[in-house]
């Protein structure tokens, strides 16, 4: 079955340390990846994306994350953590052969101090 | 910039009660979701929608519950006799083409008491 683990429950961090949060997965096929943020209270809004080619992505707010295939990971990383950035991190996975669904990681979530 | 948008933000209902949850995907989007997150864990799939009919389903989705676009803009969920261990948040979600990035809703938190 496909699964989705992402190892580490909560992380803190300084204003202005760098970032990496973990994302492993387990899929039969090759999977598209996803990272998603969610703040207190708020929907889930997709930081950065994975179909295919080069495997470090950009995504918004400065975020990016490197697919790395031999490993099944798919770390997202930030050189500079914001205090905006505390919210509560989804690694999603999908792939052709599932459908369209989407399985998530249980999410980390990221305490920032100042 | 074109978004998912979801009501109620927030529904309190009592056990056994249908309820209708609200979703308007974005306009060009052909493919509809529905995901729930039940407080502290997961966020899981339920459903999805394509051409005006269910193309998969989890084993969550059982005969409580229901999908459909009543129109050309609205997708909704419903659950026929809610139980206590549907509390959760419900999210919707829209995606323009099949294996495309899905956009998410804000969610409407479902609470049976």
């Amino acid at each position: 079955a496909q699964s989705v683990t992402q190892p580490d429950i909560h992380i803190t961090v300084s204003e202005g340390a760098s970032l990496e949060l973990r994302c492993n997965y387990s899929y039969g096929a090759t999977p598209y990846l996803f990272w998603y943020v969610q703040s207190p209270g708020q929907g889930l809004q997709l930081l950065l994306k994975y179909f295919s080619g080069d495997t470090l992505v950009q995504g918004i707010k400065g975020f990016e994350a490197e697919f790395k295939r031999s490993q099944s990971s798919f770390n997202l990383r930030k050189p500079s953590v914001h205090w905006s950035d505390a919210a509560e991190y989804f690694c999603a996975v999908g792939a052709r052969e599932y459908g369209n669904k989407l399985v998530f990681g249980a999410g980390t979530i990221l305490r920032v101090k100042s | 910039e074109p978004e998912v948008t979801q009501t109620p933000s927030h529904q309190v209902t009592q056990m056994g009660q249908e309820v209708i949850l609200r979703c308007v995907p974005i306009s060009n989007h052909l493919y509809f979701y529905w995901y729930r997150q039940i407080l502290g864990q997961k966020v899981e799939f339920l459903v999805s929608f394509y051409n005006n009919e269910i193309s998969e389903k989890s084993e969550i989705f059982d005969d409580q519950f229901s999908v459909e676009r009543p129109d050309g803009s609205n997708f909704t969920l419903k659950i026929r006799s809610t139980k206590l261990e549907d509390s959760a948040m419900y999210f919707c979600a829209s995606s323009q083409l099949e294996n495309t990035e899905a956009f998410f809703g804000q969610g409407t938190r479902l609470t049976v008491v």
